[in-house]
């Protein structure tokens, strides 16, 4: 089974300041159709979790730009140009590779 | 309306079985698949296994292979996800997830509280 490492695991931010997190796999995640099988969600205190980002940097509907996602093979990473108060919560990788797994999550709180 | 809507909160003892169902309301249903996931208390989340709605195909993790059946109903628009021999430890909310058969989960369910106890 592919798995997945976040880093870091708790992210304290200032509101304004940028914000990356870091999700590696064990195995690559690009698909000999060019596409890299990697998602991103936020999951919001309470709430269930809401898609960002799939195949690697597309961002999904609804989705602010400030939000953006890079990264090919088995190194990945999440951007967040601006940190707002409401991206408080547990963001996590995911791989779609034949199964999917979930990184740990990276719980997001405001400074 | 673009929704998934899951049933009520169940609670069962160890050894029995638990089904959840997901109807889905706003789209095509036949043209996805629906993936079930779910979180135990205060943990991350972990994929269980997908089910094609066009052809039935499934897809399921290891870890709950013969444990675990996902069906879908097109006339009813409704998926479900059985899971047997539950123990104290399948204690969690169990989501299911719209999935156009390559990840990008996009539409969820509120999530349906199962929990496990003698």
């Amino acid at each position: 089974d592919i798995v997945m490492t976040q880093s870091p695991l708790s992210l304290p931010v200032t509101p304004g300041e940028p914000a990356s997190i870091s999700c590696r796999s064990s195995q690559s995640l690009l698909h000999s159709n060019g596409y890299n099988y990697l998602d991103w969600y936020l999951q919001k205190p309470g709430q269930s979790p809401q898609l960002l980002i799939y195949l690697g940097s597309n961002r999904a509907s609804g989705v602010p730009d400030r939000f953006s996602g890079s990264g090919s093979g088995t190194d990945f990473t999440l951007q967040i140009s601006r940190v707002e108060a409401e991206d408080v919560g547990v963001f996590y990788c995911m791989h779609s590779l034949k199964s999917y797994t979930f990184g740990q999550g990276t719980k997001l709180e405001i400074k | 309306q673009l929704q998934l809507v899951q049933s009520g909160a169940e609670v069962k003892k160890p050894g029995a079985s638990v089904k959840v169902s997901c109807k889905a309301s706003g789209y095509t249903f036949t043209s996805y698949a629906i993936s079930w996931v779910r979180q135990a208390p205060g943990q991350g989340i972990e994929w269980m296994g997908w089910i094609s709605a066009h052809n039935g195909n499934r897809n399921y993790a290891q870890k709950f292979e013969g444990r675990v059946t996902m069906t879908t109903d097109a006339a009813t628009r409704t998926a479900y996800m059985e899971l047997r021999s539950l123990r104290s430890d399948d204690t969690a909310v169990y989501y299911c997830a719209r999935d156009p058969d390559y990840g990008a989960l996009d539409v969820w369910g509120q999530g349906t509280t199962v929990s496990v106890s003698s």
